[in-house]
Order: structure tokens, then C-alpha cells, then sequence
């Protein structure tokens, strides 16, 4: 089955304590991509990744840190935590064949940092 | 930078009513558009696309045509079902620019169908 894979699913941590947040697909897909989404504020895009050891800033990446060492792997890092960093975060892989162009997103990882 | 503007909800019909989300978009170049559609406690399922001008995008009886002249994407359904209760998302990406790879989404609309 394709799938996005996310963990863990929910985390409740302390503010300055390192984290990361795995993400793993397995369609073979070139593009990974993180985003966080807050009430009233949508989906905003933190970083992705257009292939192995290839990544950008997205929207609002002050905080975040990622690596692509491979391609079915893009983690998220959070090397110091604060409280404006509590959301609802999503990894999302996508086919960007043409009228395929098509984006696969993970069961979410709902982070509360205390 | 792009930037993706839907209507604002939360919206609530009884089940049959005709439903239409409105979303514009502002983009350099040609970008694709997108609805994506979450279920509560879920991740966002794509519901339908369109990639070029006048294309129309179409899956479980929603549609939404991408009109260039108007910089807008509009989502229709003619008869809800209380199954459609979800967040709804507009979305754009862009290939050919120097935003390529970059994802904009709205602020989502909230859809609450009753029997």
C-alpha cells in the first residue's frame, strides 16, 4: 500500500529539549515536504525537498532543520523547542509527473511543547 | 510570493443543498491548482486538480474548473451528503519559476452537512 508514514503521532515535550519527527514514503517519490497547520492559519510549508541531498526553505522554516539522505527518508528536527512550535505537523511526498502531479500526506504529529 | 484566498467558513447545509467553496489565487508563472480535503483526525487527501487553463478537475461529484482570466478555482458540488463534512483546502504549486517546488495553501473552509 503507498503510504506516508509520520512518528511519532503525538508528542508533548519541554521547551529546549531536542526532538525529531521522522517521515518515510515508499512510492519512490523524488519530492518530500514538511508543513505545520494552526487553527485559521492553514497549512504554511516549513521545508521540502526536490531530491537526495536537495532541500529548500519554505514558508516558515526559523526553528526547523531537515535532512534528505535518501529518498524514502526526510526528518524533521527540532533542535530547541518552544511553545510557538506547538502544532500539527504534516510530511507529504509527491509524484510531480505533469497530470500526475499528485501529493500524498502522512497521518499528522501532534507536537505540544510545554 | 504566492498566496491562495478561500472563502471563509465555516459553512453548514442540509444534506442535497448545492455547495461552492470560492478560492483565488495569486501566482507568477502557470501553476497547478489543488482541493485537498481533511476528515477529522485525518491527513489531507488530494480530491481533485487541474494543471493548465480551463481544465476542469472532477472526483466524487465535486468540481472545480481553473479559470485563468479570474485567478480562480472555485469548488462545486451539487448535492451534499452528510459524508462531505470535512475541512477543505485550495492549493497551488508552481514548476516553472523560481518557486518551484514550493506549496501554498489557504486557510481552509470548514464544511458541516446536516441530515
Amino acid at each position: 500500500e503507498a503510504q506516508v508514514t509520520q512518528n511519532p503521532r503525538y508528542l508533548i515535550t519541554v521547551t529546549g529539549k531536542k526532538l525529531t519527527v521522522t517521515c518515510s514514503q515508499n512510492m519512490n517519490h523524488e519530492y518530500m515536504s514538511w508543513y505545520r497547520q494552526d487553527p485559521g492559519l492553514g497549512l504554511r510549508q516549513i521545508y521540502y525537498s526536490m531530491n537526495v541531498e536537495a532541500t529548500d526553505k519554505g514558508d516558515v522554516p526559523e526553528g526547523y532543520k531537515v535532512s534528505r539522505k535518501e529518498k524514502r527518508n526526510f526528518p524533521l528536527i527540532l533542535e530547541s523547542p518552544s511553545p510557538n512550535q506547538t502544532s500539527l505537523y504534516f510530511c507529504a511526498s509527491r509524484n510531480t509527473g505533469g497530470r500526475t502531479d499528485t501529493q500524498y500526506f502522512g497521518p499528522g504529529t501532534r507536537l505540544t511543547v510545554l | 510570493g504566492d498566496s491562495v484566498t478561500q472563502m471563509e467558513g465555516p459553512v453548514t447545509l442540509s444534506e442535497e443543498a448545492f455547495l461552492t467553496i470560492n478560492c483565488t489565487y495569486t501566482a507568477t508563472g502557470y501553476p497547478s491548482l489543488f482541493w485537498y480535503v481533511q476528515y477529522p483526525g485525518e491527513g489531507l487527501q488530494l480530491l481533485l486538480k487541474a494543471t493548465k487553463a480551463d481544465d476542469k478537475g472532477s472526483n466524487k461529484g465535486f468540481e472545480a474548473t481553473y479559470r485563468k482570466e479570474t485567478t480562480s478555482f472555485h469548488l462545486e458540488k451539487g448535492s451534499v451528503q452528510v459524508s462531505d463534512s470535512a475541512v477543505y483546502f485550495c492549493a497551488l504549486s508552481s514548476w516553472r519559476n523560481t518557486n518551484a517546488g514550493k506549496s501554498t495553501f489557504g486557510d481552509g473552509t470548514t464544511l458541516t452537512v446536516k441530515p
